[in-house]
């Protein structure tokens, strides 16, 4: 049972701009960096934003992360059907002394 | 260019232990970062397995600690899992990746921890069934 609760699907058509959220609590998102990973269909997870909103080399600016409170927010704009994947998002719970992750999010390009 | 590999039987027997080695390559354990296990259920989310650190210290799941052991191999360049007692909750693809260090704050002040996993493994897929 995750401790990040995050929405099970959104979608929207080619070109739009979709966000996902991912919400805890004072433990882990209130007080830890928020990281966030694209799985593609049959592969490894892959590192899209760390440090709430710093993008690893290679990751285009359409992917964006932003932290308030104890929420984390993703941004995708420009969806490209390329896109369609499921992300998640990954925190430091300082309660459980435990990396957790959030329940994960399926996006659609309709 | 950082690459990790994941290797061990993909069958295990319920009651058996789970064995699996992470070889890395293009970086030396022995420089730094924390090194971690996830594993996923077939069609769930992720699970963080737990995370040792280049000198060996290690944080693990709370939910697993009693049958999880991580150890390093800085002569190999690897690092290994050990999950006992497995049953066929324990089938998922298991993945092994790199994570930078951090610092978080408890009553006993700053502690370091293991942060966002940046490199990752293809990932393993093992099956408990007898």
């Amino acid at each position: 049972q995750s401790v990040l609760t995050q929405p099970p699907s959104v979608s929207a058509a080619p070109g739009q701009k979709v966000t996902i959220s991912c919400s805890g609590s004072s433990s882990n998102i209130g007080n830890n960096y928020v990281s966030w990973y694209q799985q593609l269909p049959g592969t490894a997870p892959k590192l899209l934003i760390y440090e709430n909103n710093k993008r690893p080399s290679g990751i285009p600016d359409r992917f964006s992360g932003s932290k308030s409170g104890t929420s984390a927010t993703l941004g995708i704009t420009g969806l490209q059907t390329g896109d369609e994947a499921d992300y998640y998002c990954g925190t430091w719970d300082s309660s459980l002394s435990a990396k957790v992750f959030g329940t994960g999010t399926k996006v659609t390009v309709l | 260019q950082v690459q990790l590999q994941e290797s061990g039987p993909g069958l295990v027997k319920p009651s058996e232990t789970l064995s699996l080695t992470c070889a890395v390559s293009g970086y030396s354990i022995s420089s730094g970062y924390y090194w971690g296990w996830i594993r996923q259920p077939p069609g769930k989310g992720l699970e963080w397995i737990g995370s040792i650190y280049h000198s060996g210290s290690t944080y693990y799941n709370p939910s697993l600690k009693s049958r999880v052991t991580i150890s390093v191999d800085t002569s190999k360049n690897q690092f290994s899992l050990k999950l006992s007692s497995v049953t066929a909750a324990d089938t998922a693809v298991y993945y092994c990746a790199r994570q930078p260090e951090t610092y978080y704050y408890d009553s006993s002040g700053y502690l370091r921890s293991p942060d966002y996993f940046d490199y990752w493994g293809q990932g393993t897929l093992v099956t408990v069934s007898s």
